[in-house]
């Protein structure tokens, strides 16, 4: 199972969006309404953002949001915020009933 | 309140095996799969595998499959990875993450890491 596909890094300043897209195939992103996110700062440990695709977890601003089309999942950040710097990661469930992740995006607010 | 407390940092040497737990605590044990996640430094993250709590069934990454051994005790509430044949490319913090109740396929707690050094 490839890696899905992420963007290696992103930037914007703050109060800007951002999107961070996540590419896989058929038999992942684009063949299950079960695409996750998560935020990672450095050294810490992950922190889920969406489920399902477009489904905030409990507790996560409404800056945070998520969407799929066809391959392709993304989550954008709108109004950014100078502690939304972190790395993201998409992750997806698969045909084999396995879990794929991204290689990660690290995002920088200017 | 959901808790995962993992068992501390390791150092094996290449060829070793290195097993890895998981405790879990403020939810029905039996009712949740729990899975197990690396992340070599610098790097992104990697599904490991995972394990029905309830019936015991498992599930491998195709790339570890034969390395990787995920068990539960019951009793305890625990959960088990143990990795063989380490190499230096095993190097990472490992960590357990519940599946999300209802089926919905997330990892809405995570353990807070284990690292396990591989090094002659």
């Amino acid at each position: 199972q490839s890696a899905l596909t992420q963007p290696a890094s992103v930037s914007g300043s703050p109060g800007q969006s951002i999107t961070i897209s996540c590419t896989g195939s058929s038999s992942d992103v684009g063949g299950y309404n079960y695409v996750s996110w998560y935020q990672q700062y450095p050294g810490k440990v992950p922190k889920l953002l969406i489920y399902e695709d477009n489904q905030r977890h409990s507790g996560v601003s409404n800056r945070f949001s998520g969407t799929k089309s066809g391959n392709t999942a993304s989550l954008t950040i709108s109004g950014l915020q100078a502690e939304d710097e972190a790395d993201y990661y998409c992750c997806s469930y698969t045909s084999t009933s396995s879990r794929v992740f991204g290689g990660g995006t690290k995002l920088t607010v200017l | 309140q959901v808790h995962l407390v993992q068992s501390g940092a390791e150092v094996k040497k290449p060829g070793a095996s290195v097993k890895v737990s998981c405790k879990a605590s403020g939810y029905t044990f039996i009712y949740s799969a729990m899975h197990w996640v690396r992340q070599a430094p610098g790097q992104s993250l990697e599904w490991m595998g995972w394990i029905n709590a309830g019936n015991g069934n498992t599930r491998y990454s195709e790339t570890l499959q034969g390395r990787v051994t995920i068990t539960r005790d019951t009793s305890a509430n625990t959960i088990y990875m143990e990795l063989s044949s380490l190499t230096s490319e095993d190097t990472a913090v490992y960590y357990c993450a519940r599946d999300m109740p209802n089926n919905r396929k997330s990892f809405d707690y995570w353990g807070q890491g284990t690292l396990v050094t591989v090094s002659s």
